[in-house]
């Protein structure tokens, strides 16, 4: 299994920004995909997860983020996406993709990180 | 969102063993397995150990072991290697947030 970010860069506080998340190896529309961020000298930090379709394709998301980013997923394109919107100084972070490898929430395969810095 | 509490940093001499602590709540560790990951800064972060006490894959040394009693977990190293120096996290699934919740991170370094 594979997980491949992309989609990282810098924006100004209050815009937006779409990462990606392609991911190789498995039957990608059974996978469950989180998102779990690294802000710079901190330490990890759970953002989101979205099931698989089949699971009911719930999506949860962590307390500072909900309302401002979106998961979704595209199982045609194994990939899964991160709206982020409204950016925040401190949602600058390393992002990184992960496969659930068994529930709720064991990620035994992750991605190198995207990085996102939010600043004027 | 609330995270689970580890010391900032453990350390030890080659060959000795370290053990890392990790509190919780009734929410999350009182209910939940928890997991371990090792993460060195740069890379991707790594499971070592699920569900309390299981490790993940045979690429995981067995001189780690996880262990849980109430609300508290414990990640021990034995045998202490130079490689071991990393950032270690405890992470379990909260019921009451719906979401999954990292310890606070223990810097490990081998004197």
């Amino acid at each position: 299994v594979q997980v491949v970010e992309s989609g990282g860069g810098l924006v100004k506080p209050g815009e937006s920004l779409r990462l990606s998340c392609a991911v190789s190896g498995l039957t990608f529309s059974d996978a469950w995909m989180s998102w779990v961020r690294q802000a710079p000298g901190k330490g990890l930090e759970w953002v989101g997860r979205i099931k698989a379709r089949p699971a009911g394709g719930t999506i949860d998301y962590a307390a500072p983020v909900k309302g401002r980013f979106i998961l979704s997923r595209d199982d045609s394109q194994n990939t899964i996406y991160m709206q982020m919107s409204s950016l925040k100084s401190e949602d600058t972070a390393v992002y990184f993709c992960a496969y659930v490898g068994r529930a709720p929430s064991i990620l035994n395969v992750w991605g190198q990180g995207a990085p996102v810095t939010v600043s004027s | 969102q609330s995270m689970l509490t580890q010391p900032p940093s453990a350390s030890g001499t080659p060959g000795q063993r370290v053990t890392i602590s990790c509190y919780g709540s009734t929410s999350n560790i009182g209910r939940n397995g928890v997991d371990w990951y090792r993460h060195l800064p740069g890379t991707a972060p790594k499971l070592l150990i699920y569900n309390d006490n299981s490790q993940w894959s045979a690429g995981v040394p067995a001189r780690f072991f996880g262990s849980k009693s109430g609300t508290s977990a414990s990640l021990a190293i034995s045998g202490l290697q130079s490689e071991d120096e990393a950032d270690y996290y405890c992470a379990a699934w909260d019921d009451s947030l719906s979401g999954y919740v990292f310890g606070t991170g223990t810097k490990v370094t081998v004197l």
